[in-house]
C-alpha cells in the first residue's frame, strides 16, 4: 500500500510562474514531511522540510504548506526557473521511527 | 567536501547470479539508509543502519537480499540469485546522527539490471 502519493507523473509551467506540487498522504501518524529534487543520473537532494506542528514553512523561492486535516502538503516555487526542471520527491517519516516513504515523483519542467 | 559514492554505477547480471553493491556514506555519518527505486516510482525504503548495527530491515523483499555495515562506514548490499524483479536503481543515504529528521544525503545510485 502506497502511504504517500502523487498524483500528478509530470507538470509543465512557464518561467516566472509558481509551480504547485501536490502530495497526499494516508498515515496520520507522519511527522515530518520532506521535499527532495532530483536530476538524472543523480541521487535525490534534499529541498525543504516541514514539521507536523506547523501548516507552512518558506525557504527562498521554496515554499511548503501541510494541511493534516487533508493529509495533503503542497510544494510552491515563485517564481519558477528552468533550472527548476527535475523530477520531485515528497517524503514521510513517523518520530521514532526511521523508516520513510515517499511518493512516485512528480516530473517538472519549466520553459523558458 | 565528498558526498556518498556508490559502486558500482551501472551493473547488469544473468539471472541467478549474485551480486554486491557498495555504498560509501560520508566520512562520520552515523545513520546509513538502502532504497529500491523501480523506475517510475519513488525510492522504497530497505534497511537502515546507525553505526554498524541493522536496525530496521523490515523493507527488504526476501531473504535473498542481504546488507552489512560491519565497521559503521562503507556498507554493502548484496543481493543473491537475482532475479528480473531485483532490476531497480539502488540508492543509499547517509545522515550525521540518529536523528530521523536530519537531512539524508544521497549517493547518485547503482543501475542493476537483471537478464
Amino acid at each position: 500500500d502506497q502511504q504517500v502519493k502523487q498524483n500528478s507523473p509530470s507538470l509543465s509551467v512557464q518561467e516566472g510562474r509558481i509551480s504547485i506540487l501536490n502530495c497526499d498522504y494516508t498515515n496520520s501518524m507522519f511527522d515530518y514531511f520532506l521535499w527532495y529534487k532530483k536530476y538524472p543520473a543523480e541521487g535525490p537532494t534534499f529541498l525543504i522540510s516541514i514539521s507536523s506542528i506547523k501548516d507552512k514553512n518558506e525557504d527562498g523561492r521554496f515554499t511548503v504548506f501541510l494541511n493534516k486535516s487533508a493529509k495533503h502538503l503542497s510544494l510552491h516555487i515563485v517564481p519558477s526557473q528552468p533550472g527548476d526542471s527535475a523530477v520531485y520527491f515528497c517524503a514521510a517519516i513517523q518520530y521514532n521511527f526511521n523508516k520513510f516513504y515517499f511518493g512516485s515523483g512528480t516530473k517538472l519542467n519549466v520553459k523558458p | 567536501g565528498a558526498g556518498v559514492s556508490q559502486s558500482p554505477r551501472y551493473k547488469v547480471a544473468k539471472r541467478g547470479q549474485d551480486v554486491a553493491l557498495r555504498c560509501d556514506p560520508i566520512s562520520g555519518h552515523v545513520s546509513l539508509f538502502w532504497y529500491q527505486q523501480a523506475l517510475g516510482q519513488g525510492p522504497e525504503f530497505l534497511t537502515y543502519f546507525q553505526n554498524e548495527a541493522q536496525l530496521d530491515k523490515s523493507g527488504l523483499p526476501s531473504d535473498r537480499f542481504f546488507a552489512e555495515r560491519p565497521e559503521g562506514s562503507v556498507s554493502t548490499l548484496k543481493i543473491q540469485r537475482t532475479q528480473q524483479e531485483d532490476s531497480a536503481v539502488y540508492l543509499c543515504a547517509s545522515s550525521p546522527t540518529d536523528g530521523n529528521t536530519d537531512t539524508q544525503y544521497f549517493g547518485p545510485g547503482t543501475r542493476l539490471t537483471v537478464l
